[in-house]
């Protein structure tokens, strides 16, 4: 079974648009992190946000927040006023504590392209 | 402080050969992470090592793959006679300890042709 799932496989919009990406994620563990990453056109991995399972408040960073609700087991990012730069594949990832071997589980990612 | 260092950053190979793919964490990070990506997917676990120590080799394929973590030097992937499966990106993250953020590196871009 899939542990993240990010349903919206592209996007696109127009920039200056808000846009949110959606993640709903799967465990078993109550102790555990969940990640965004983002990768550029270039290919690297840029990390950009790490919550531990018992944080629930919503974090803001410039443009950026996410939306930590354990209820519905889902940690969607948003992005508002969208820029040409935000193009990019943007991964979710899960880790759970209980787990030995510290696997990150990640989405299929979701690609945003943001049209001038 | 540099971040993660992954080479080379791309490697072609004909099928039969042998690819290495070298992984040096950031300065103070004893944990290292391989991942691969094929195109158009998301990225899978293949291992984690400690100094020394393989922690968690599930992710790996049970042939032809292998993984070490040397006390020096940097963390080595290596697959014996690749396939044109193997073409992937290979991506090294390190992290000073369990459960924290995991830095990735560039990534190693493999094709076997």
């Amino acid at each position: 079974a899939q542990k993240v799932t990010q349903a919206q496989t592209e996007i696109s919009v127009v920039e200056k648009e808000d846009v949110t990406l959606d993640c709903v994620y799967e465990t078993r563990d109550t102790t555990y992190y969940l990640f965004w990453y983002k990768q550029p056109p270039s290919g690297e991995l840029v990390f950009l946000i790490r919550r531990n399972s018992f944080d629930e408040q919503n974090e803001i960073s410039g443009r950026y927040s996410w939306n930590f609700q354990k209820s519905t087991s889902s940690f969607n990012f948003t992005i508002t006023a969208s820029q040409v730069v935000d193009s990019a594949v943007y991964f979710c990832a899960l880790s759970e504590l209980g787990n030995t071997g510290n696997q990150f589980y990640f989405g299929t990612g979701t690609s945003l392209t943001v049209i001038p | 402080n540099a971040g993660v260092m992954q080479n080379p950053r791309h490697l072609v190979r004909r099928r039969g050969q042998e690819a290495r793919l070298r992984c040096s964490p950031m300065k103070g990070h004893s944990h290292v992470y391989w991942y691969r990506q094929l195109p158009e997917e998301g990225l899978k676990f293949m291992v984690y090592l400690q100094k020394e120590n393989i922690i968690d080799e599930s992710g790996m394929p049970k042939e032809r793959f292998s993984a070490e973590f040397p006390k020096e030097g940097p963390s080595i992937l290596r697959i014996q006679q690749v396939v044109r499966g193997d073409s992937a990106a290979y991506f090294c993250a390190s992290s000073p300890m369990k459960n924290t953020e995991a830095f990735f590196g560039q990534g190693t871009r493999l094709t076997v042709v």
